[in-house]
């Protein structure tokens, strides 16, 4: 089986442009969720999806930031605007729907803003 | 509120030898799971073990076994017999059973693991 696929793998964004990255669940699981790593912040909770249904994006910044899951394959987070401080490996996950269920990573997207 | 605290910034052992590996916790919920995680050289974050609070027995998973200490809100990692490509930094994580942050994973701030030849 495959894993959590992310595309791209690397991004470089100059400041004030969108920037959009996917991710593709572990088929058969139904929860996804984002991440973003920073070496000042560490691991960060940012949103998560159960059955495509947004439950929890209390980690979400308030401004420029979306995630939407259109279907059961493939989530999208949004960033407009990017700003320098968006510079993060950005790092999506999926399990089963139970709530102790293990959560597996992808390889995580590489952002660069300019 | 939750936290997960790992203190150790990095530890250096022999290869071929027992490594333990900190973490401790703080959680309200009398429901839990606490995850140890693996992040190689290339960025790849890899799921190791698992411990699930109501389960009394330590978990073991190849050379990976864990020393839970639920009074003590803690959930050590025991490495035995090191190899070089144990040499990683390791995350511990706490997931809450419960409630609307029922799906986040809570993140220590990682330890880094230097196995030498």
């Amino acid at each position: 089986n495959a894993g959590v696929i992310q595309t791209p793998r690397h991004k470089v964004t100059g400041k004030g442009q969108e920037a959009t990255l996917w991710c593709e669940p572990i088929s058969g699981h139904s929860a996804v969720f984002w991440y973003r790593q920073t070496i000042v912040q560490g691991l960060e909770f940012l949103t998560y999806f159960r059955n495509q249904a947004p439950i929890d994006d209390s980690g979400m910044p308030k401004e420029r930031f979306s995630a939407q899951m259109p279907n059961q394959s493939h989530s999208t987070l949004k960033i407009q605007s990017t700003q320098p401080q968006d510079s993060a490996v950005y790092l999506c996950a999926s399990s089963l729907a139970q709530g102790g269920d293990t959560q597996y990573f992808g390889p995580g997207t590489r952002l660069l803003v300019l | 509120a939750q936290k997960v605290t790992q203190t150790q910034t990095s530890i250096s052992v022999m290869e071929k030898t027992t490594v333990t590996m900190d973490c401790v916790y703080e959680t309200q919920d009398s429901s839990y799971f606490l995850f140890w995680y693996k992040q190689t050289a290339s960025g790849e974050i890899v799921f190791l073990i698992r411990q699930d609070s109501y389960k009394k027995e330590n978990a073991t998973v190849g050379h990976y076994s864990l020393n839970f200490q639920k009074p003590k809100s803690s959930i050590g990692l025991i490495i035995t017999a090191t190899q070089i490509e144990d040499s990683a930094v390791y995350f511990c994580a706490m997931r809450e059973g419960r409630g609307s942050a029922l799906g986040r994973l809570h993140f220590g701030a990682g330890t880094q693991l230097i196995v030498i030849p």
